[in-house]
């Protein structure tokens, strides 16, 4: 599986658009990029995920380089429950058809009022 | 809609005990499962996944072991817990052919 690069933390204003960097470089052509996020103490959520194209969701918009070596999630109007670690994951599927997600460190996305 | 399970929610134990923590998925039929572990301000790591009744992979040597009885049921367990053992233990579902996972609430495990 690729491995991602994330800036361990980040602050956004409320009501501004978060932007989260992520850097997948040695992404293969058949691999997504997904993005999830996970507030303390909770599991995982998953929020949006894309191959090549923009994705645009209620919740979010991934834009994806035309090299596919990085992406960017954008939260446009970030509020405090966004507050939390936001993972950037470059998936690839295993032999046996078992999904196989790795989670690196992310980045922590503080929201403040 | 789909919906996961897990318990407890939060669980301590002593060092040599047995372990065991179930996960249910509703909702849907023949998914993919998975058992993650997450150790405190650390990514998830998989343990284990399944595609089907009775059919367990597991990613990563260790003294915990998983089994799924039913098509909507996935168990975690160990015969007797390690202090290492502790971690917050994440479930996880999906379609069977897609990539998309959701998870459950998670399992803090406290081993003292």
């Amino acid at each position: 599986d690729a491995k991602t690069t994330q800036p361990p933390s980040m602050d956004c204003a409320e009501g501004r658009a978060a932007n989260l960097p992520c850097n997948h470089s040695t992404i293969s052509g058949n691999e997504y990029v997904y993005w999830y996020r996970q507030i303390h103490s909770q599991g995982p959520q998953y929020i949006i995920h894309g191959l090549k194209n923009n994705e645009t969701n209620e919740m979010a918009s991934l834009i994806i380089t035309e090299d596919r070596k990085s992406s960017t999630l954008i939260l446009p109007h970030a509020t405090l429950r966004d507050t939390a670690v936001y993972y950037c994951i470059v998936y690839s599927q295993g032999e046996t058809s078992g999904s196989r997600l790795t989670f690196g460190e992310g980045t922590q996305l503080t929201v403040n009022p | 809609s789909q919906t996961i399970h897990q318990w407890p929610a939060t669980l301590v134990q002593p060092v040599g005990s047995p372990l065991s923590l179930e996960c249910t998925v509703e909702g849907t039929s023949n998914p993919n499962l998975y058992w993650y572990r997450q150790a405190a301000g650390r990514g998830l790591q998989l343990l284990f996944y399944s595609v089907g009744i009775g059919q367990i992979s597991s990613e990563v040597p260790q003294n915990l072991s998983a089994s799924r009885p039913q098509d909507r049921q996935f168990i975690l367990s160990s015969k007797k817990l390690l202090l290492s053992d502790s971690g917050f233990y994440l479930c996880a579902w999906s379609k069977a052919g897609a990539e998309t996972q959701y998870f459950g609430p998670g399992t803090r495990l406290l081993v003292l």
